[in-house]
């Protein structure tokens, strides 16, 4: 059974890069795409992004100024990086496994809060 | 691209069915074969229950059933049940000249 965790800071600052890591477990990273999904307290979700397991990206069109994925296939992580945040950006970062074509996201981690706050 | 449009809310008693509308354009719902459809219950993380507008994974009740008519999806439920009360989210590929992943904004399903 594939599972995913997101870990990382809970607090960032104004201004300063939010940075998550998701870890996959119960089966191999690859040949996967790898997704990003956030969620405001009480809103919808947001899809940030996803990054394919040779590197690959598609990235939300509104977030990719400030969006960098990364995957490191040798410890079945893959990462994100969201520049310039501001108070908009506090959420649930969730992490999920992309196994079709598109949006067919099968497993998901339980999620993260992230707090923007000084 | 902007959401996909979903009633804030729908309701049903037990045993009931009910139909989940997801309104997009050409350009994502009525473009493409990829709408996926995702419960949310209370803290936890989304699920999903639907795929390629009509397909159910495995372990997935067969209550639950999906379907495409021009810009607009919908998610049925039939033979509501109680544990069936969650928030339900759809999704399309709404690729154009970049892929992109839009959510509706989700549908409060109360059981009656």
């Amino acid at each position: 059974q594939v599972q995913l965790q997101e870990s990382g800071p809970g607090l960032v600052k104004p201004s300063e890069t939010l940075s998550l890591t998701c870890t996959v477990s119960g089966g191999s990273i690859s040949p996967y795409y790898w997704s990003w999904i956030r969620q405001p307290a009480g809103k919808g979700l947001e899809w940030i992004g996803r990054i394919y397991t040779s590197g690959s990206t598609n990235y939300n069109p509104s977030l990719k100024s400030r969006v960098t994925m990364s995957v490191d296939t040798s410890n079945n992580q893959f990462s994100l990086k969201l520049s310039s945040v501001t108070a908009a950006d506090t959420a649930v970062y969730y992490c999920a496994r992309d196994r079709g074509a598109a949006n067919t996201l099968d497993y998901w981690g339980q999620g993260t809060l992230v707090t923007v706050s000084s | 691209q902007s959401a996909l449009t979903q009633p804030r809310s729908v309701s049903g008693s037990p045993g009931q069915s009910v139909t989940i509308s997801c309104t997009g354009t050409s350009s994502d719902v009525g473009g493409y074969k990829y709408v996926s459809w995702y419960q949310q219950h209370p803290g936890k993380a989304p699920k999903l229950i639907m795929y390629d507008v009509s397909k159910r994974p495995s372990g997935v009740p067969d209550r639950f059933s999906g379907s495409k008519s021009g810009n607009t999806a919908s998610l049925t439920i039939s033979g509501l049940q109680a544990e069936d009360e969650a928030d339900y989210y759809c999704c399309s590929y709404a690729g154009n000249y970049t892929f992109e992943v839009v959510f509706g904004g989700g549908a409060k399903l109360t059981v009656l």
